[in-house]
């Protein structure tokens, strides 16, 4: 089956930085990457999301990057702000499978 | 538009009593699935669940778990005989036809085992 693995676990950055995530799959048929922000207590919230048609996405400060080849996919946020404060979740699938799996997670702390 | 909704909120159980636990997909939305998060952890992919029919359930334990999705009503995820392993939060998500992959999830269901 997929497996995804997400680095970093934690990632401190000053406002107004930007912030790199960076997650790994293992099955060449995974065709979907969701991006996920989960805040405290609350439920998993899609952000973005590309499919491997395209290489990069972007909506506003966020923009997602897929390598097919190498297997990786990257979250970018740009002009980081406090509220951006989270933890984001990468996850795969393929187009007939539909179950999401989820990379462990990055917690983000934007420092005012 | 009410997006994916979940009952209830939170749910104390003892051990060896069951567990239900209820979510409304979004309008429009035929397609739920069911993950559990443990704490300080990722999502873990329970089943899938189209009106009346188990899609896949490949990630949901063989004993004490089951989950429906009648043609009326709910899905619901039922544990029996829980055990303090099961304390998580499960989360709901549901998706529509043509776009399973797009998955918007719900508030979650907070379970403590006692």
């Amino acid at each position: 089956g997929e497996n995804v693995e997400q680095h970093p676990s934690t990632l401190s950055v000053q406002e107004g930085d930007s912030a790199v995530i960076k997650c790994t799959y293992s099955d060449s048929a995974s065709n979907y990457f969701p991006w996920y922000k989960q805040e405290l207590g609350k439920r998993p919230q899609l952000i973005i999301d590309i499919r491997s048609n395209v290489g990069e996405k972007k909506d506003q400060r966020i923009a997602v990057t897929l390598n097919k080849t190498a297997k990786h996919f990257s979250l970018h946020i740009t002009e980081t702000q406090p509220e951006d404060s989270a933890v984001y979740f990468c996850a795969a699938t393929n187009f007939g499978n539909e179950k999401l799996t989820f990379g462990t997670g990055t917690r983000l702390t934007i420092i005012p | 538009n009410a997006g994916v909704m979940q009952n209830p909120r939170h749910l104390v159980r003892r051990r060896g009593q069951e567990a239900r636990l209820r979510c409304s997909p979004m309008k429009g939305h035929s397609h739920v699935y069911w993950y559990r998060q443990l704490p300080e952890e990722g999502l873990k992919f329970m089943v899938y669940l189209q009106k009346e029919n188990i899609i896949d359930e490949s990630g949901m334990p063989k004993e004490r778990f089951s989950a429906e999705f009648p043609k009326e009503g709910p899905s619901i995820l039922r544990i029996q005989q829980v055990v303090r392993g099961d304390s998580a939060a499960y989360f709901c998500a549901s998706s529509q036809p043509g776009y399973q992959e797009t998955q918007y999830f719900g508030p979650g269901t907070r379970l403590l085992v006692l």
